[in-house]
């Protein structure tokens, strides 16, 4: 699997945008990138994913390199309640009944101060 | 809908007995899968379930198995448990489509302790 490398922690201020970079020098063309958090004391939850547009919902915006060997989860108003843990994950496209598995990294843990 | 339940939340055990863990994955959820986080090795993916088939597998030694039902709920089971297995458990549901894409849905976890 292509690995993803990510800063270990992150600091922002409450009502700030928060860009949380991604490095995949690796990345296949068919490969997906998807973000994921993980809240204290929660299990994970998707953020958002994409593969080579810029991508937005209502908790984020993705936004991918043009040669696609990096990526940046973009918070446009960090709240205390974004305080986690971001997982940048590969994931390679299937149209076969492959299976699913996340291979989470460190993450980078993200500090949102008042 | 109901989101992904895990029983129990906590859990003590002592070195070598076992554990059933059990997990219920969101309505109309085919895949189930089950990961462990420690704090020095992370998030890590133990099995994948579909269909009562297991379809993936990551590294971890035969001890840990599992099983899903007819009805998708599936169960992992730790034999001859050791200090080291001492994790958060977590279990993931899915929609099964066909590029791989789908959004994993993750419940809260089991906290096991082995004393």
């Amino acid at each position: 699997d292509a690995k993803t490398t990510q800063p270990n922690s992150m600091e922002s201020n409450e009502e700030e945008p928060v860009h949380l970079p991604c490095n995949h020098s690796t990345i296949s063309g068919t490969d997906y990138i998807h973000w994921y958090r993980q809240l204290p004391s929660q299990g994970p939850e998707y953020v958002i994913h994409g593969l080579t547009s810029n991508v937005n919902n209502r908790m984020a915006s993705l936004a991918i390199a043009e040669d696609r060997k990096s990526s940046t989860l973009i918070l446009h108003r960090a709240t205390l309640r974004d305080a986690a843990v971001y997982y940048c994950i590969l994931r390679p496209y299937s149209n076969s009944n492959s299976g699913y598995a996340l291979n989470f990294g460190k993450g980078t843990s993200l500090l949102v101060t008042p | 809908k109901a989101g992904v339940t895990q029983t129990p939340r906590y859990l003590i055990k002592t070195r070598g007995q076992q554990v059933t863990l059990s997990c219920s994955p969101i309505s109309g959820h085919r895949s189930v899968s089950w990961y462990q986080q420690t704090p020095g090795q992370g998030l890590q993916f133990l099995f994948e379930y579909f269909s009562e088939t297991q379809r993936n597998k990551g590294n971890f030694p035969g001890r840990f198995s599992g099983r899903q039902f007819s009805n998708s709920r599936s169960e992992m089971n730790v034999s001859t448990l050791e200090l080291g297995d001492s994790a958060l458990y977590l279990c993931a549901s899915s929609l099964v489509g066909t590029s791989g894409q789908e959004t994993q849905y993750f419940g809260p976890g089991t906290r096991l302790l082995v004393l």
